[in-house]
């Protein structure tokens, strides 16, 4: 089965420790993304990668970190410099990223709570 | 500044009606517009896409309006089902170039048996 996958599902965290959540995906995407949803609230752009090796900062990039060593994976890092971690995380992938619009595919994402 | 808007009241249906929400949007231009789906504590499922020169896409149940002059984008779901039950995202191409969707709030829909 082709897909995404993110774990754990739930995760709970002491405030001022760093965590790391995964995301994989056999899908053989070159694009991946990281959003952070609030209830109520639209999906928010935490990180994207075009190819592997390379990512950009989206919209809310502050007191995260990405890395894009392999292809299939995309983990985050939410630092203690974060100040409201708590929220649910979505990663996601595409073909690509280009102009003309590409559906993504998500994950089934993680809820973070940091107490 | 860019906003999308979608209804944050929920919609409330009977079964076999034909559901409607809205997308509307301020200070963009996008070639291209999504709808999702999202059930409770899920990520988002792809549903349609419509790109800035069709002005309808139809998938089974499923219809897309896109008018760039009025800015807004109607997905309608006829002969609705409980099953349909769930928020409905759109998501627009982003300004600058970067090609990457920004998402709406969404709006819930309700359907009743």
């Amino acid at each position: 089965d082709g897909g995404i996958t993110q774990s754990p599902k739930y995760l709970f965290r002491k405030e001022g420790q760093n965590v790391t959540l995964s995301c994989e995906q056999n899908l053989n995407h070159d694009a991946m993304y990281w959003y952070r949803q609030d209830p109520g609230q639209g999906l928010r752009l935490i990180y994207y990668s075009q190819i592997v090796n390379d990512f950009q900062k989206g919209d809310i990039a502050e007191g995260y970190s990405v890395s894009r060593e392999k292809k299939e994976s995309f983990p985050l890092t939410v630092t203690s410099a974060q100040k409201n971690p708590t929220a649910f995380y979505l990663c996601a992938s595409s073909p690509s990223l280009g102009p003309g619009g590409y559906e993504q595919y998500f994950g089934p994402g993680t809820r973070l709570t940091v107490t | 500044s860019q906003k999308i808007e979608q209804n944050s009241e929920a919609l409330n249906i009977q079964e076999g009606k034909t559901a409607t929400l809205t997308c509307n949007y301020t200070n963009y231009s996008p070639a291209y517009l999504q709808w999702y789906r999202q059930d409770p504590g899920r990520g988002p499922v792809f549903l349609l896409l419509i790109r800035e020169n069709e002005k309808e896409k139809r998938k089974e149940r499923l219809k897309v309006t896109f008018d760039t002059t009025l800015k807004q984008s109607l997905f309608h779901i006829t002969a609705s089902q409980p099953a349909d039950s769930a928020t409905y995202l759109c998501a627009l191409e982003s300004s600058g170039g970067s090609y990457i969707p920004t998402f709406g709030r969404g709006t819930s829909l309700i359907v009743h048996p």
